[in-house]
């Protein structure tokens, strides 16, 4: 079965600061990874995902997300934070790759971004 | 811009009614999913259509049902709302491929109050 945990429910950082967003998986299978962000009253957009090629990925709006095996990670990293930057983020395992095309996302719980000035 | 839209966005239901929620998908993918995120938590998988019929279903009451048409667009409807179906439904779409590594473009969502 696939699990995901977001180790931080909330993370505050200042404007400039770098940002470290924790996401520890769980998958029978060699898993496609995804962080998604959603911004107040949207819906969610995607910034990177990660499926067995490169472990570096790099994603939109300066993201990127480095595929750790040994430790199950898959944080989520940018040097420098924006204001525009404040929002929910979510961790996303797939399902079963040998399920016959069966798409299901399955969510972390989340983690609010707060950017201050 | 995702090219996946829902509508309505807000909808305001009484216990026990019926709601249809309507989800228009991305030109050119055949797969339509659905998600259930409650306030402060992560989406929850419904289900999935692919070309017509339901191919996975997470552990929702059969009082959640769903309906994919030719043209990819999808519909869900649930019966007999409790409180607890207060929510924003969200609608993906995507490409089937059998290794299940699918790329899901999501909509803005429909938020369901019931009172």
């Amino acid at each position: 079965a696939q699990s995901v945990t977001q180790l931080d429910s909330h993370v505050s950082v200042s404007e400039g600061t770098p940002v470290l967003l924790r996401c520890n998986y769980s998958s029978s299978y060699s898993p496609s990874l995804f962080w998604y962000v959603q911004h107040p009253n949207k819906g969610l957009q995607l910034l990177l995902k990660y499926t067995s090629a490169a472990t570096l990925v790099k994603g939109i709006n300066g993201f990127e997300a480095e595929f750790k095996k040994s430790e199950t990670s898959f944080h989520l990293t940018k040097p420098s934070a924006h204001m525009s930057d404040a929002a929910e983020y979510f961790c996303v395992v797939t399902h079963n790759p040998f399920s016959g095309g069966y798409n299901k996302l399955i969510f972390g719980a989340g983690t609010r971004l707060a950017v201050h000035p | 811009e995702t090219g996946v839209t829902q509508s309505p966005t807000h909808l305001i239901k009484t216990r026990g009614q019926q709601v249809t929620l309507r989800c228009s998908s991305q030109s050119g993918h055949n797969t339509v999913s659905w998600y259930q995120q409650a306030l402060g938590q992560g989406p929850q998988f419904i289900f999935q259509y692919y070309r017509e019929e339901e191919n996975g279903r997470g552990n929702f009451p059969p009082r959640f049902s769903g309906l994919q048409f030719p043209n990819y667009s999808s519909e869900l409807n649930v019966n007999a709302l409790e409180l607890d179906d207060s929510a924003l439904y969200l609608c993906a779409s995507s490409l089937r491929s059998l290794d299940g590594r699918a790329e899901a473009f999501f909509g803005q969502g429909t938020r369901l109050t019931v009172v």
